[in-house]
């Protein structure tokens, strides 16, 4: 059975970090690229980066240029964000997928962050 | 405001066939596959359409998707209760570099 696990979610104040894992499982996690997608409270989808099976290619989109950061690690079977900067408009669940724009496309059940004084 | 654009709102009857658009431009929808996304309340997104109109299985084949030059629309028939969700389409956008989703449609079964 396919797996996603997301966890490091949590409250930080505005220009702290949080560094989200994601934990594969039930499929060969090398062969497919990664997503991190995210939504506000109330909001809609919102893409966030992601990264080629090899690491080679990594994309984001305009708002976490410079504060996040996309990794993986296939011997782990897992993903990573690093954030740094956090803006209270950064609040959201955050999911991890995988193939966003494939015939599959696995979530995980997402891990919340808040961003409060 | 998202590169796509998708009506807030949707709603039919039980029986009913709706039609949900996402109109885009030729960097985006115009060059690149579509994939539609169902969210049901308080779950994860789980894929309904894959390019444009080819359905995973499991997916009813009472949903079906297809495209039109810059615009895609994701059509429901025999409408249910259970329907009712949230509806994301989901591209490329060449000129961006990045995925783009539409601003989502919340769908009621009235």
């Amino acid at each position: 059975e396919v797996q996603l696990v997301e966890s490091g979610g949590g409250l930080v104040q505005p220009g702290g970090s949080l560094r989200l894992s994601c934990a594969a499982s039930g499929f060969t996690f090398s062969y497919y690229w990664m997503h991190w997608v995210r939504q506000a409270p109330g909001r809609g989808l919102e893409w966030v980066a992601n990264i080629k099976q090899d690491g080679s290619e990594i994309y984001y989109v305009d708002s976490v240029k410079g504060r996040f950061t996309i990794s993986r690690d296939n011997a782990k079977n897992s993903l990573y964000l690093q954030m740094n900067g956090l803006r209270a408009e950064d609040t959201a669940v955050y999911y991890c997928a995988t193939s966003l724009l494939a015939a599959t496309s696995h979530w995980g059940q997402g891990t919340l962050v808040t961003v409060s004084s | 405001q998202s590169v796509l654009t998708q009506p807030p709102s949707a709603s039919g009857t039980p029986g009913q066939r709706v039609t949900i658009s996402c109109s885009g431009s030729r960097s985006n929808i115009g060059s690149n596959t579509v994939n539609w996304y169902q969210q049901l309340p308080g779950t994860a997104p789980k894929l309904l359409i894959y390019s444009h109109d080819q359905r995973p299985s499991g997916v009813p084949d009472r949903f079906s998707g297809s495209k039109s030059g810059t615009s895609a629309s994701l059509a429901i028939s025999g409408l249910r209760s259970e329907d009712e969700a949230d509806y994301y389409c989901v591209t490329w956008d060449d000129s961006l570099n990045a995925v783009v989703f539409g601003g989502g449609t919340k769908l009621t079964v009235l």
